[in-house]
């Protein structure tokens, strides 16, 4: 079946950190693959995506690279700011199951000054 | 801007008191979700219209039900609401089921 599995957090860095949170996922299929970003009090935010092997998402200096010899698909940001405080979501998408979306458990993230 | 709407932002019901929320949007999708979100976990899907073809999952309680008018509306009836619902409702849509876009939620307080 699909799956997503996501680093467990809480993860707390320091202003201008280098951010790694790492994503795994099964799927039986080609899956899409996302990063969804969650603000407090606030919905999902679409941060980035990939649709086939080796694509790049990236967007506000977040980035990850879709691996399919290694199905993961980790996010990373060279600097991270206090405004980036939120709780991440990877996400997959698989057209073989009428592209339900199956969530990883989100990885909250703060930045400290 | 096109964008999902969902209204209110928070809402406070009592238990056994039935409460609707609503979402709409103006992105011209065809695909409307709802899902349900708790503290410190991801959403959960509970159902989704693909057009007007509703889309339950198995194991939604019965107590949730939706209602999708036309292309621009969904609502989420809680007939009998438990305190185990108290939850973050968020609604999403897509165009034939690919990237979603999500709106900024309802929160719902069950006292």
């Amino acid at each position: 079946g699909n799956s997503v599995t996501q680093m467990e957090g809480p993860v707390t860095l320091s202003e201008e950190a280098f951010l790694t949170i790492n994503c795994t996922y099964t799927a039986t299929g080609y899956p899409s693959l996302f990063w969804y970003v969650q603000y407090p009090g606030e919905g999902l935010q679409l941060l980035l995506k990939a649709t086939k092997a080796d694509d790049k998402g990236s967007n506000k200096g977040f980035e990850a690279t879709y691996r399919k010899e290694t199905t993961s698909f980790h996010l990373e940001k060279g600097s991270v700011q206090v405004s980036d405080s939120a709780v991440y979501f990877c996400a997959l998408s698989d057209r073989n199951t009428g592209n339900q979306f199956y969530f990883g458990t989100g990885t909250s993230l703060t930045v400290i000054p | 801007d096109a964008m999902v709407i969902q209204n209110p932002r928070y809402q406070v019901t009592q238990f056994g008191k039935p409460v609707t929320l609503s979402c709409s949007q103006t992105l011209n999708h065809n695909v409307m979700y709802w899902y349900q979100q708790k503290s410190s976990q991801a959403p959960k899907l509970l159902f989704h219209y693909y057009d007007k073809d509703f889309n339950n999952e198995a194991d939604t309680p019965d107590n949730f039900q939706s209602r999708r008018p036309n292309t621009s509306f969904c609502f989420l009836d809680i007939r009998s609401p438990g305190l185990g619902d108290a939850a973050m409702y968020l609604c999403a849509t897509s165009r034939d089921r690919r990237e979603q876009f999500f709106g900024p939620g309802t929160r719902l307080t069950v006292l």
